[in-house]
């Protein structure tokens, strides 16, 4: 069974403050990550993944992730936060021979001004 | 990048009555789809998996009466709520496997079901 863990329900930080949302994972073989992120009412907008090679991953709107095999975790980072970032975010993991997509519980990130 | 597009965005109906909502890829070919629940502020619950040409597969306690998903193309896969019910309200979400490259889900933009 696969599963993805987001230990925290919040996140709050201050506008230009470096920005991290965590999570952990669980899967049998290689993992497929993803980063996922969701605005009020709008389905979900992709972020980034990691599927091979390189263990720090960028991807859209200045995010990044670090892949960390011994430690089964994928942290979405960002140097410096916008207000405009402030939305949830969902890791999601899926095993190289499964379709299947296992999400974690989703963290609400609010960046104040 | 690949599309993926749901309609309605958003639906309101009286209980009792049958609601349709399409997810279509619009830019690729999807052998399979994926529907997905989301009640407010949680995580996506997968309902069931569409297959074209082939029957869905279900999730475990979801009643494959309530929730008919039909995928008759390789471009379209609909999910209709039965004799809907307030409990049914939800945000229902869509994605599209693109069979090419990674196996990626490409995600639709959901559709609110409210049922008075």
């Amino acid at each position: 069974a696969q599963s993805v863990a987001q230990p925290e329900d919040q996140v709050n930080v201050a506008e230009g403050n470096p920005l991290t949302v965590k999570c952990t994972y669980s899967v049998s073989g290689n993992p497929y990550l993803f980063w996922y992120v969701q605005y009020p009412n709008r389905g979900l907008q992709f972020l980034l993944k990691y599927i091979t090679g390189d263990n720090l991953v960028k991807g859209s709107y200045g995010f990044e992730a670090e892949f960390n095999k011994s430690q089964t975790s994928f942290h979405l980072k960002k140097p410096s936060a916008l207000v405009s970032d402030s939305a949830l975010y969902f890791c999601a993991v899926r095993g190289s021979n499964d379709y299947k997509l296992s999400f974690g519980a989703g963290t609400t990130v609010t960046v104040r001004a | 990048g690949a599309v993926v597009s749901q309609h309605p965005s958003r639906v309101i109906c009286k209980s009792g009555t049958s609601v349709k909502i399409e997810c279509r890829s619009l830019d690729f070919q999807a052998t399979t789809m994926f529907w997905y629940r989301q009640f407010p502020k949680q995580s996506l619950m997968l309902m069931a998996t569409s297959n074209e040409g082939s029957k869905a597969t279900y999730e475990q306690g979801v009643e494959k009466d309530k929730f008919l998903i039909n995928h008759a193309s390789l471009t379209l896969s609909t999910l209709t709520v039965t004799s809907a019910h307030p409990e049914d309200s939800s945000f229902y979400i869509c994605s599209a496997r693109d069979a090419g490259g990674y196996n990626e889900q490409f995600f639709g933009p959901g559709t609110r079901l409210t049922v008075l």
